[in-house]
């Protein structure tokens, strides 16, 4: 069974603070995404990662694949109140038809 | 921008009782996917459809549960007979292609409670 496990599950952060959130497997993903949900709403698409070692720029939000396509991390520079939010990593399954998410991290950034 | 429309956005059904989820995805899409999410759980797979048939489903989806593209438009979920346990949040998704840069869109979901 492929897992996808996040780190830390929760995080409260300053604003202007930089944060790192980790998504980590033993197992290989043919691409990873990160997603953002907030409440009683659907997940919503920030970024795909296919190759490994990418990284990918969103503004604020550095994405990377790491080099064996098995973790992603999510770094935000100089946090705003904005981006608190849910934040799921999930994989497409090498060979699959199905998206994995791992569980999350719940992040709030103080004002 | 295009999006996924599920319908309705909240359910209340009595146990035993049949419940249709409905979907609208993005029309050019070609694959659908059904997800869960009970509250304060990870998102989980359900189903995916492709082709007008199930590609993949997890354990989840029992005998239960089955899936449905009738006109060409719509992608429904029907669980036959719900439990108390199939309270939570239902998500439609589709995409494009299936390995895709672009990852999946969701629609906003419908809350099922099972009472």
């Amino acid at each position: 069974t492929q897992l996808l496990e996040q780190s830390p599950q929760f995080l409260s952060i300053q604003e202007g603070e930089n944060l790192t959130v980790y998504c980590n497997s033993s197992s290989v993903f043919s691409s990873l995404q990160w997603y953002r949900q907030e409440p009683g709403e659907g997940p919503v698409l920030l970024v795909t990662v296919v190759t490994g070692g990418e990284v990918k720029k969103l503004k604020r939000l550095t994405f990377q694949f790491g080099d064996a396509r098995k973790d992603s991390s999510l770094h935000i520079t100089a946090a705003q109140p904005g981006d608190t939010g849910l934040y799921l990593c999930a994989g497409d399954a090498t060979g699959g038809f199905k998206t994995i998410f791992g569980a999350g991290t719940r992040l709030f950034v103080k004002a | 921008e295009p999006e996924v429309t599920q319908t309705p956005s909240h359910q209340v059904t009595q146990m035993g009782q049949e419940v249709i989820l409905r979907c609208v995805p993005i029309s050019n899409h070609l694959y659908f996917y059904w997800y869960r999410q009970i509250l304060g759980q990870k998102v989980e797979f359900l189903v995916s459809f492709y082709n007008n048939e199930i590609s993949e489903k997890s354990e989840i989806f029992d005998d239960q549960f089955s899936v449905e593209r009738p006109d060409g438009s719509n992608f429904t979920l029907k669980i036959r007979s719900t439990k108390l346990e199939d309270s939570a949040m239902y998500f439609c998704a589709s995409g494009l292609i299936r390995e895709t840069s672009y990852g999946y869109t969701f629609g906003s979901g419908t809350r099922l409670t099972v009472v």
